[in-house]
């Protein structure tokens, strides 16, 4: 069964740091491209993040490049997401997703339960 | 960036009725569009795949359309199960947008 599970969520004030991770199990991990996506208080899906399958290659929305930087580490099956000064508009659930590649189109076919983001003084 | 609009923003209806969101993109995503669903309290599942295409697990009762810039989703026969919020999303270029969401509700 494919799982991810992520951790490292908590409430931050503006400008600081934090790390979340998403640990793997289920499937080969080291196989697949994976990603972050957020779900803002608004509700709205935002994709944040993507790592290819090596680490290789990594794709980031210019609302967080420069700040975020995601990572992984095939051997310990777990992926990360370092986030650094930090805003307001950065408040969200944080979900890792698995990125498949179906039928020539890339989908994010296992989400994780997320974790939550809290940026406020 | 591809910019993706759905509509409506929320829509209320009785379990038995077919219903129908539609997904704009601000140019032609040749059918790289995927839909999710979201139910409260849960992480998004994914629906459909390259616009047409229903994802593993999923109810038949959801089928995808569209080709360009303008995709459907249709979800027959509603269930009360069906309650969620229902988002497209561009994966033809990065960065992969998503539209604002559709929340579905039964009457």
């Amino acid at each position: 069964e494919v799982k991810l599970v992520e951790s490292g969520g908590g409430l931050v004030q503006p400008g600081g740091s934090l790390k979340l991770s998403c640990a793997a199990s289920g499937f080969t991990f080291s196989s697949y491209t994976m990603s972050w996506v957020r779900q803002t208080p608004e509700k709205r899906l935002e994709w944040v993040a993507y790592i290819s399958n090596g680490g290789g290659s990594t794709y980031y929305p210019d609302t967080v490049k420069g700040r975020f930087t995601i990572s992984r580490d095939n051997a310990k099956n777990t992926l990360y997401l370092q986030m650094s000064s930090l805003k307001s508009e950065d408040t969200a659930m944080y979900y890792c997703a698995r990125v498949a590649v179906k039928r020539d189109y890339y989908a994010m076919d296992y989400w994780g339960q997320g974790t939550s983001v809290t940026v406020s003084s | 960036d591809i910019q993706m609009t759905q509509s409506p923003a929320s829509l209320s209806a009785s379990v038995g009725e077919t219903v129908t969101i539609t997904c704009g993109a601000s140019e032609n995503i040749y059918g790289a569009l995927n839909w999710y669903q979201r139910k409260q309290g849960k992480s998004p599942q994914l629906l459909i795949y390259g616009a047409t295409n229903l994802a593993d697990g999923m109810s038949s009762r959801f089928s995808g359309s569209g080709s360009g810039r303008q995709y459907s989703l249709k979800i027959s026969s509603l269930h009360p199960d069906d309650v969620a919020t229902y988002y497209c999303q561009n994966v033809l270029s990065t960065p992969y947008t998503f539209g604002g969401g559709t929340k579905l509700e039964i009457k």
